[in-house]
């Protein structure tokens, strides 16, 4: 099992500000990484997958970067509805591993 | 629109069991690999189990493998989790989720699943 680690912990942002998001593998996954996003309340929703790719519906604010064991996922410009827990998540043929989270705060 | 919704979650004791459902709708069911995910209060999401589309191959995390069996049935379009041997530490909300690539596109609100005496 790929042990996945996200910094920080916890992130905030003043409205309008860029947010930037880390995700640690601990080894190489190649671009076998996904990024999703998690309201109170709500079920986790895609955002980004092979490293870079938005999923149907996601804005262009959010951009996802890197291969191999290091990534990013990036909000450009945070807007008040993108407060939440941000997952990232490797996959294998028979192995799903999430990231602990970063919980982004609006200042 | 695809859809997934998840029933059976409730109050169980230690070493009871649990069935769980999902039901699917708005793609062809069969054609999918389906898993259950979890989150224990305030915690993060731990994948659990994994089946394929003709239900003939599953995946299991280590601390469910023994205990919990995914199942389905494709011609109800229906998922399944038959928890059995229930610890506090299943305590979570357990949420069906369809993959594709390795993704998980969709998921369903999630059903609570408390195990206390």
């Amino acid at each position: 099992e790929i042990v996945m680690t996200q910094s920080p912990a916890t992130l905030s942002v003043s409205p309008g500000e860029r947010a930037t998001l880390y995700c640690r593998a601990g080894q190489s996954v190649s671009n076998n990484l996904v990024w999703y996003q998690q309201k109170p309340g709500q079920a986790p929703r895609l955002l980004i997958y092979d490293a870079s790719t938005r999923a149907t519906g996601v804005p262009a604010r959010f951009s996802g970067s890197g291969s191999g064991t290091e990534f990013t996922l990036t909000i450009s410009s945070l807007q008040s509805e993108d407060f939440g827990v941000y997952y990232c998540q490797h996959h294998d043929d028979w192995w799903w591993t999430f990231g602990q989270g970063t919980k982004v705060e609006i200042k | 629109e695809v859809q997934l919704v998840e029933s059976g979650g409730d109050l169980v004791q230690p070493g009871g069991s649990l069935r769980l459902s999902c039901a699917a709708s708005g793609f062809t069911f069969s054609n999918y690999y389906m898993h259950w995910v979890r989150q224990a209060p305030g915690k993060g999401l731990v994948w659990v189990s994994r089946l394929n589309g003709d239900g003939g191959r599953t995946d299991y995390a280590d601390s469910v493998k023994g205990r919990f069996t995914i199942s389905r049935d494709n011609a109800k379009n229906t998922l399944f989790l038959q928890m059995n041997s229930l610890r506090a530490d299943d305590t979570a909300i357990y949420y069906c989720t369809r993959s594709s690539n390795g993704r998980f596109e969709y998921w369903g609100q999630g059903t609570l699943v408390t195990v206390s005496s």
